[in-house]
C-alpha cells in the first residue's frame, strides 16, 4: 500500500487561505469516506483536525475544512494564523482493516 | 479525558524484539467502542499505521508489518502493548500510541517515544 501523495509544501500570508491536496486511488481515498487530517508541530504528537472527510472534532476552529472529489481529498485552512504553521498529514482507510497516511505537507505562514 | 503515555526501551539491538507499552489514564481500556492503535514516524518522515486492537480484543495489522507485529491488552494494568520482532535499523522511529472512538480517526495521542535500533 503506497502512501497518499501530498505536495511537500504550501504557504500563505496571514489571513489568506491555503488548500492542501491528498491524492490516492479508488482503493483508499476514492473508495471510502474515512479521510482524516492531522496537524503536527515540531517535536509534538499529531493532532486530529478533520475526520470522515469533513467533520471537525470539538475544539478545532471552523477555519479548518475538508472535502473530497474522486480520489483526491483536500484540507483548506482559511484565515491563516501564525500558529497554523505546521506539518499536515492526510490519512485514509484502505480497505481490509488497513490505513494509509499521506506524505505530509509543510505549511508556512509568510 | 483519556490520556496516553508510551514507555519502553529507547535502544534495541538488531534482530531483537521491540516492546512498548501504552498506559491509559482517565478512562478504562475495556470501555466499549475504543480502538487502541500504534503508529510510528521515521526520523524526518511521515506517519505509518502499525495496527490496532479493538476493545473486544480483535487485532488488525498493517500488511507490511503483520508477520512481525503483536498488539495486546492488559486490562488489569489499563495498558496495551506493541511487540515488533526481528527489528532492523529501518524500525528506528518515534512510536506513538493513539486511540479513536470513530474508527480511523486517531483523536488522542501519546507524546511518542523514540526507539533506535542499533548494536
Amino acid at each position: 500500500q503506497s502512501a497518499l501523495t501530498q505536495p511537500p509544501s504550501a504557504s500563505g500570508s496571514p489571513g489568506q487561505s491555503v488548500t492542501i491536496s491528498c491524492t490516492g486511488t479508488s482503493s483508499d481515498v476514492g473508495g471510502y469516506n474515512y479521510v482524516s487530517w492531522y496537524q503536527q508541530h515540531p517535536g509534538k504528537a499529531p493532532k486530529l483536525m478533520i475526520y470522515e472527510v469533513s467533520k471537525r472534532p470539538s475544539g478545532v476552529p471552523d477555519r479548518f475544512s475538508g472535502s473530497k472529489s474522486g480520489n483526491t481529498a483536500s484540507l483548506t485552512v482559511s484565515g491563516l494564523q501564525a500558529e497554523d504553521e505546521a506539518d499536515y498529514y492526510c490519512s485514509s482507510y484502505a480497505g481490509s482493516n488497513n490505513n494509509v497516511f499521506g506524505t505530509g505537507t509543510k505549511v508556512t505562514v509568510l | 479525558q483519556v490520556q496516553l503515555q508510551e514507555s519502553g526501551p529507547g535502544l534495541v539491538k538488531p534482530s531483537q524484539t521491540l516492546s512498548l507499552t501504552c498506559t491509559v489514564s482517565g478512562g478504562s481500556i475495556s470501555s466499549g467502542g475504543y480502538y487502541w492503535s500504534w503508529i510510528r514516524q521515521h526520523p524526518g518522515k511521515g506517519l505509518e499505521w502499525i495496527g490496532y486492537i479493538y476493545y473486544s480484543g480483535s487485532t488488525y495489522y498493517n500488511p507490511s508489518l503483520k508477520s512481525r507485529v503483536t498488539i495486546s491488552v492488559d486490562t488489569s494494568k489499563n495498558q496495551f502493548s506493541l511487540k515488533l520482532s526481528s527489528v532492523t535499523a529501518a524500525d528506528t522511529a518515534v512510536y506513538y500510541c493513539a486511540s479513536s472512538v470513530v474508527v480511523w480517526a486517531f483523536d488522542i495521542w501519546g507524546q511518542g517515544t523514540m526507539v533506535t535500533v542499533s548494536s
